[in-house]
């Protein structure tokens, strides 16, 4: 079955760019009707939903985050990723990817990576 | 943005027991809303989609139910594996966004 698996460095100073790669294994990222998404966790706290990414490159981010944060899909790898620029201790959470479908539910998930952004 | 609330935040019970947890949304959401388990240190998982659908693999003694604006979701028989967070989720416009979480205790 599908499987996604998060990665990236667990610490990122402030104000740098967070980088994080979901790599996508039993099954084809290039699998029509179906979105690729960005989640973080903040310690303690709730879900929230950063974003997605169709395999055509259409992008839909959550307005709270839009201006500090692109994604990309690279088909060729089985890989989507995640940049969130000019971090702040407030961006310190569990990242998830996962993949939901056109009626917006997710499933699977990765195990999530905790990122940490402090000097 | 459409807010989710649940209730109770938390609640301990007994192996066996009946569970229900609540979930309203601010606005009509139709049955774009689902239901995740999680688990410290394990990836979320879904239990229920579309507002009563069961996921494949999941246990039949989960059920939700519901449509617009309040949904729950009941587990018939607490088992000791159920023990977790319980999340809901609508994604009837984005963002999509979840509730603030159930904790269950064993």
């Amino acid at each position: 079955q599908v499987q996604l698996q998060e990665s990236g460095p667990g610490l990122v100073k402030p104000s740098q760019t967070l980088s994080l790669t979901c790599t996508v294994s039993g099954g084809s990222i290039s699998s029509g009707g179906y979105y690729w998404s960005w989640i973080r966790q903040h310690p303690g706290k709730g879900l929230e939903w950063i974003g997605y990414i169709y395999n055509s490159g259409t992008t839909y981010y959550n307005p709270s985050l839009k201006s500090r944060l692109s994604t990309s899909i690279d088909t060729s790898k089985n890989q989507f990723s995640l940049k969130l620029s000019s971090v702040t201790a407030a961006d310190t959470a569990v990242y998830y990817c996962a993949r939901n479908n056109r009626s917006g539910w997710f499933d699977p998930w990765g195990q999530g990576t905790l990122v940490t952004v402090s000097s | 943005d459409i807010q989710m609330t649940q209730s109770p935040s938390s609640l301990s019970a007994s192996v066996g027991d009946r569970v229900t947890i609540t979930c309203r949304a601010s606005q009509s959401i139709s049955n774009y809303f689902s239901w995740y388990q999680h688990k410290p240190g394990k990836a979320p998982k879904l239990l229920i989609y579309a507002a009563s659908s069961l996921q494949s693999g999941v246990p039949s003694r989960f059920s939700g139910s519901g449509s617009g604006t309040d949904f729950t979701l009941t587990i018939s028989s607490l088992q000791p594996e159920d023990f977790g967070t319980y999340y809901c989720q609508q994604s009837f416009s984005t963002p999509f966004t979840f509730g603030p979480g159930t904790k269950v205790d064993i």
